[in-house]
């Protein structure tokens, strides 16, 4: 299995709505990442977890709330978001953090997000 | 902080054609690694060829290369041969050693023409 896998594929929420973004891998990556992505843009990182700490928050707003309940999975959970925050959210993986030589990070198809 | 620029917003080329896609980046660190990456419209990002900045043999992967210029910071890609799956955004990216934090550079649209 090398793949990133991102449910839902779409998502549409309202300001006060709470909703949780969900990413798995099965390839024993023990590095996991968080970006959000806007149309014709570049991913911007928000969150990475490492060996299921989180190791960089790039001061993100508190009501994006990660998670990494184990080292396969990694949430992502919405709370009074604003629809500037609609976007395409990528989760990604690398193998290790510490190895440079495996640093590469495999992405997921990504969650797009509507807030209204 | 490390930068990465991509002047080229967007490119085109005639299929069975060489492109070629720069990207420049700017750092004060001495062993870190560069990635470009393919997003086509609506589809994943994947890994089109990395390169890491102690080699200085260019990295090859089929019909995709590099240039690597470590001393003037910069990467280029050359796609030979360009078929109309090669249309899509790519990413130059830098990746800082045993950081996990990549910077990614603005992107450049590649148009595939028939």
């Amino acid at each position: 299995d090398t793949e990133v896998t991102q449910t839902p594929k779409h998502l549409v929420m309202g300001m006060t709505n709470k909703k949780s973004l969900k990413c798995e891998q099965h390839m024993g990556h023990r590095a996991m990442y968080w970006y959000k992505q806007k149309a014709k843009k570049p991913p911007e990182l928000m969150f990475v977890y490492s060996y299921e700490k989180l190791s960089i928050n790039e001061s993100v707003p508190s009501r994006f709330s990660p998670e990494c309940p184990n080292s396969s999975l990694l949430n992502l959970h919405l709370h009074a978001l604003q629809p500037e925050d609609s976007a395409l959210y990528l989760c990604a993986s690398s193998q290790d953090p510490g190895l440079a030589d495996y640093n590469e990070q495999f992405f997921g198809p990504g969650t797009r997000l509507t807030v209204l | 902080a490390q930068t990465v620029t991509q002047s080229q917003p967007e490119m085109s080329v005639q299929e069975a054609e060489t492109v070629t896609l720069s990207c420049t980046y700017d750092t004060s660190e001495s062993d870190y690694y560069l990635f470009w990456y393919k997003q086509p419209p609506s589809r994943q990002m994947i890994l089109v060829i990395r390169q890491e900045a102690y080699k200085q043999q260019n990295a090859t992967e089929n019909r995709f290369s590099v240039n690597f210029q470590k001393a003037a910071k910069s990467f280029s890609l050359k796609i030979s041969d360009s078929q109309l799956g090669d249309a899509a955004m790519y990413f130059c990216a830098y990746l800082e050693t045993n950081a996990g934090k990549s910077t990614f550079g603005d992107g450049t649209t590649l148009t595939v023409k028939p």
